[in-house]
């Protein structure tokens, strides 16, 4: 079974922290993407990494940045957080396409409260 | 506008009745469309997905795919209290990138 793990389930922190939240997966997959989700705004990418060292920005990369030095971790960072960041944080992994459906396998989530 | 639209819902059924989530797109470059399933506190799941126009069947569950309309949509036949989920269509382009567009998500609500 694929196994997308989140550092934290639910994380409080104070505007202007600088916040890391870490994402792991065990199937040696290629791609690992960050969303956050809100509603009536649905899922919206945030970065994605195709490779190590690699990433690509997505739909909304303001304010954050991303780092892939292992395979199997991917991270997000809140270089200095502010209130609109209050959000939920989705991690998720997919194997390598050629553009067929890649499945993407998310993690549980960590809902993140920026006060 | 929005690439994908979604109602949000909430829906709510009885046991048994047969459910209709849909979706509408802009981008008709898009050919990979996908549904995922999502319970409360947890990450979403992928449910079906098809390529291009047609129909799929898994079980209760049916994706329908009408590229001229640009609308898709999931049919849940004898809906279960399990069922009661969010909802999400997913779609794509070819191509090598893994980027999905979503919808916002319909709410579920399968009662007794």
């Amino acid at each position: 079974d694929v196994k997308v793990t989140q550092s934290s389930r639910y994380l409080v922190k104070r505007t202007g922290e600088k916040v890391f939240l870490e994402c792991v997966q065990d199937m040696d997959h290629e791609n690992m993407f960050w969303y956050r989700q809100d509603p009536g705004l649905g899922l919206r990418l945030i970065y994605f990494s195709y490779d190590v060292k690699m990433k690509e920005k997505g739909d909304i990369p303001e304010g954050y940045s991303v780092s892939r030095e292992k395979k199997e971790r991917f991270s997000l960072i809140l270089e200095s957080a502010s209130t609109n960041q209050t959000s939920m944080y989705l991690c998720a992994s997919s194997p390598h396409g050629s553009g067929a459906p890649d499945t993407q396998y998310f993690g549980p989530g960590t809902r993140l409260t920026v006060l | 506008q929005k690439e994908v639209e979604q109602d949000p819902g909430p829906l709510s059924v009885p046991e048994g009745a047969i459910v209709s989530l849909n979706c509408t797109y802009s981008n008709s470059a898009f050919q990979y469309f996908m549904w995922y399933r999502q319970y409360s506190r947890k990450g979403p799941e992928l449910l079906m997905y098809t390529y291009s126009s047609g129909n799929k069947e898994d079980g209760r569950f049916t994706a329908q795919v009408d590229k001229s309309s640009k609308y898709i949509s999931l049919f849940i036949r004898d809906s279960q209290p399990s069922d009661s989920a969010t909802y999400l269509c997913a779609m794509k382009t070819t191509g090598t990138a893994s980027k999905l567009t979503f919808g916002t998500g319909t709410r579920l609500q399968v009662t007794l």
